[in-house]
């Protein structure tokens, strides 16, 4: 079955430790997001790409990098530079249209 | 700047009784309205989208509304099944080939047995 696969679904990250949150999807989408849910707020954009080898940055981008090396995949690294990386992080991808495909999530949380 | 505001933030229901959620929204041309269902600790899983005003979908007990303003979710005796966070985003047509979206921040619908 076609859908988004993120991983992993539980992630423990030590101060000033990097970590790298995996998106993979099937679907053929050119498009592909990262949001960004904490307790009580709205889902916020952190960064979006809509080919391979391209990406722009979203509201809330700082401390957090990205790469688009291939259509499937866009990794999300959460770097030490972000001071309060604690939540719950949701991938999407759509194709020339409109609605998201949501992955199943990855909790992170700073030990 | 594009804003969507969902209400109640919370909301517990009896099994069998209807009620419904409101999105208002303030967007520089909308493209599309947007419901999504939240179980816990899981991604958002699409409902409807809802293109102009007047446009209505259902969905089993779910139906949704949108006037130029704001957006329903009807949700016509529910059971406990339903429960669950409710979300609501618009995408602009200034978000131009991104189709970005901006979410609310949802309602928490639980449904006593």
């Amino acid at each position: 079955d076609g859908g988004i696969t993120q991983s992993p679904k539980y992630l423990f990250r030590k101060e000033g430790q990097n970590v790298t949150l995996s998106c993979e999807q099937n679907l053929n989408h050119d498009a592909m997001y990262w949001y960004r849910q904490d307790p009580g707020q709205g889902l916020r954009l952190i960064y979006y790409s809509q080919i391979v080898n391209d990406f722009q940055k979203g509201d809330i981008a700082e401390g957090y990098s990205v790469s688009r090396e291939k259509k499937e995949s866009f990794p999300l690294t959460v770097t030490s530079a972000q001071k309060n990386p604690t939540a719950f992080y949701l991938c999407a991808s759509t194709p020339r249209g409109y609605g998201y495909t949501f992955g199943s999530g990855t909790r992170l949380t700073v030990v | 700047e594009d804003q969507v505001t969902q209400s109640p933030e919370a909301l517990r229901l009896q099994e069998g009784e209807s009620s419904s959620l409101n999105c208002s929204y303030t967007v520089s041309g909308l493209r599309g309205l947007f419901w999504y269902r939240q179980d816990p600790g899981k991604g958002p899983e699409f409902l409807f989208t809802l293109y102009s005003a007047g446009e209505e979908k259902e969905k089993e007990r779910l139906k949704a509304t949108l006037t130029k303003k704001e957006s329903f979710l009807h949700i016509t005796a529910p059971k406990p099944e339903d429960s669950a966070t409710y979300l609501c985003a618009v995408q602009a047509g200034s978000s131009g080939s991104a189709r970005q979206l901006t979410f609310g921040s949802g309602t928490q619908l639980t449904v006593l047995p």
